[in-house]
C-alpha cells in the first residue's frame, strides 16, 4: 500500500506562517488533498492541487507539490486561532481508495 | 445536498452489545468508505464499497465487526459483540469514482464501549 507521512505536532505563533510538511511513496497520483478535522468534527476538504502543477495559492493557503522528491506542504499565512486543527494530506491510490497520512496537529498560541 | 449523515451521533453501550453505525452517503456518490480514528491508531480505513460492493476489507479488525450497503443510499457498520477497545470515532465517507473527485465525510459517530 501507499504510505503517506506527517510530523504529529507543530506549534506557532498568532500571525506567523504554518508550514505542514507531508511525504508520500507511490507518485501515481493525479490530485493530492489536504483535509482539516476541528475539534470533535469530521474531516473537510481544504484545499487540492492537481499533480502537474508545482503550487497553488488559494488565499492564506498556499500548496507546494515537489513531485521529484514526493513532497507535499501546506502553508498557511498570518495563521489564527481558528486555524487550530489537525491536518491531513491524503492521495488517490488504486481501486478509489484514499490514502491519509498521519494528521499534523497544529496549536496557534495567541 | 446536505451531505454525509451519520447517526447515531454519539452511542454509549456495554461490553458485549450489539452496536449499529449508519450512513447516508452524499446522492449519486458511488463509494462509500467507513474510517476508524483513534488517538492511538490516528485514522484507518476499515472498508470501502464501490457500486454497493465490498472491495476491500481487509482493514475489518476482527470477525466482530462487519458492514453492509443494501443499496446506494445507505450503509451499517455493525459490531458485536462490542468491546471497551472499539471506543473510537467511527466516520463514514463517500465520493463519486471519477478522477480527481474529493471525498466528503460525515460528522462521525463517537462509540463508548464501557
Amino acid at each position: 500500500g501507499e504510505d503517506v507521512e506527517q510530523s504529529l505536532f507543530l506549534s506557532v505563533r498568532e500571525g506567523d506562517s504554518s508550514v505542514i510538511n507531508c511525504t508520500y511513496t507511490d507518485s501515481s497520483s493525479t490530485y493530492l488533498y489536504w483535509y482539516k478535522q476541528e475539534p470533535g468534527a469530521g474531516l473537510q476538504l481544504l484545499t487540492y492541487i492537481f499533480s502537474n502543477m508545482d503550487m497553488k495559492q488559494d488565499q492564506r493557503l498556499t500548496v507546494l507539490l515537489n513531485k521529484k522528491d514526493k513532497h507535499l506542504s501546506l502553508r498557511i499565512a498570518d495563521t489564527q486561532t481558528g486555524d487550530s486543527a489537525i491536518y491531513f494530506c491524503a492521495k488517490p491510490g488504486t481501486g478509489n481508495q484514499f490514502y491519509f497520512g498521519t494528521g499534523t496537529s497544529l496549536t496557534v498560541i495567541p | 445536498d446536505a451531505g454525509v449523515i451519520q447517526s447515531p451521533r454519539h452511542e454509549v453501550t456495554e461490553m458485549g452489545q450489539e452496536v449499529t453505525l449508519r450512513c447516508k452517503p452524499i446522492s449519486g456518490h458511488n463509494s462509500l468508505f467507513w474510517y476508524r480514528q483513534t488517538m492511538m491508531r490516528g485514522l484507518e480505513l476499515l472498508i470501502y464499497f464501490n457500486n454497493n460492493v465490498p472491495i476491500d476489507d481487509s482493514g475489518m479488525p476482527e470477525d466482530r465487526f462487519s458492514a453492509k450497503m443494501p443499496n446506494a443510499s445507505f450503509s451499517t457498520l455493525k459490531i458485536q459483540p462490542s468491546e471497551p477497545r472499539d471506543s473510537a470515532v467511527y466516520f463514514c465517507a463517500s465520493r463519486t469514482g471519477s478522477l480527481g473527485e474529493k471525498l466528503f465525510f460525515g460528522s462521525g459517530t463517537q462509540l463508548s464501549v464501557l
